[in-house]
């Protein structure tokens, strides 16, 4: 399988800074990624979908102005969360689909836990 | 809407035998993906269904059937490090994944 990478893998802010979130795919070129937040508990929740060279895809709800997404190659997405408060802490994680997948497999990075005091 | 439907929480003993049921109502369907993930870490890949009848897989076999929305994993020879969620996905006509609140499963001694 692919192999993606997220940096950092944890993350203790104080509120209103940003932190910023990379993934990398290791392995392949990958035109899409995708960020998903997963509160504790819960499933992924789909965020946006970063396209290379282009902008990204946000989903109902989410903020494009606080989640910043850059996808500026095919190996590296960043996400920012701007001005992050208590409540954006939870575990984010990326994914990309290879440019040869037949079908719509996900792998995915280990993951950034943000907590946000 | 689109819907996945997973039971919460299922139980089993070390050794034995589970199965894990998703039923799917969404626009289009491309496929059916379960994925593994352990607590505090990320999804991984278990199975990918896009016609009817069994897929197997070593301990792991994934079931689907189209016409009645439904799928199933079968985890055989239960181990306790397969103590996870179990998370069933669905690929829609817009070929965007529709993801359950996943399955957390349980193995006891």
């Amino acid at each position: 399988g692919a192999v993606v990478s997220q940096h950092p893998s944890w993350v203790i802010c104080k509120s209103g800074t940003s932190v910023k979130i990379e993934c990398r795919s290791l392995d392949f070129q990958a035109t899409t990624m995708f960020w998903y937040r997963q509160f504790p508990k819960q499933s992924l929740m789909l965020m946006a979908t970063s396209n290379e060279g282009s902008k990204a895809t946000y989903e109902q709800g989410v903020e494009k102005d606080k989640f910043l997404i850059n996808h500026a190659s095919l190996t590296l997405s960043t996400l920012t969360v701007t001005s992050a408060h208590p409540e954006d802490s939870s575990f984010y994680i990326c994914s990309v689909t290879p440019l040869a997948a037949s079908y719509n497999e996900q792998f995915f990075g280990p993951g950034t836990r943000l907590t946000v005091l | 809407g689109q819907n996945i439907d997973q039971p919460t929480e299922m139980t089993a003993t070390e050794g034995a035998i589970v199965q894990i049921n998703c039923t799917y109502q969404t626009s289009g369907f491309n496929g059916l993906f379960w994925y593994q993930q352990h607590a505090g870490e990320a999804p991984t890949f278990l199975s990918y269904n896009v016609l009817d009848g069994l897929e197997e897989k070593g301990r792991f076999s994934s079931f689907l059937s189209r016409s009645k929305g439904y799928s199933y994993l079968l985890l055989k020879e239960l181990q306790m490090k397969d103590s996870a969620s179990y998370l069933c996905a669905v690929v829609d006509s817009n070929y965007q994944l529709i993801w359950g609140a996943g399955t957390k499963l349980i193995i006891k001694p």
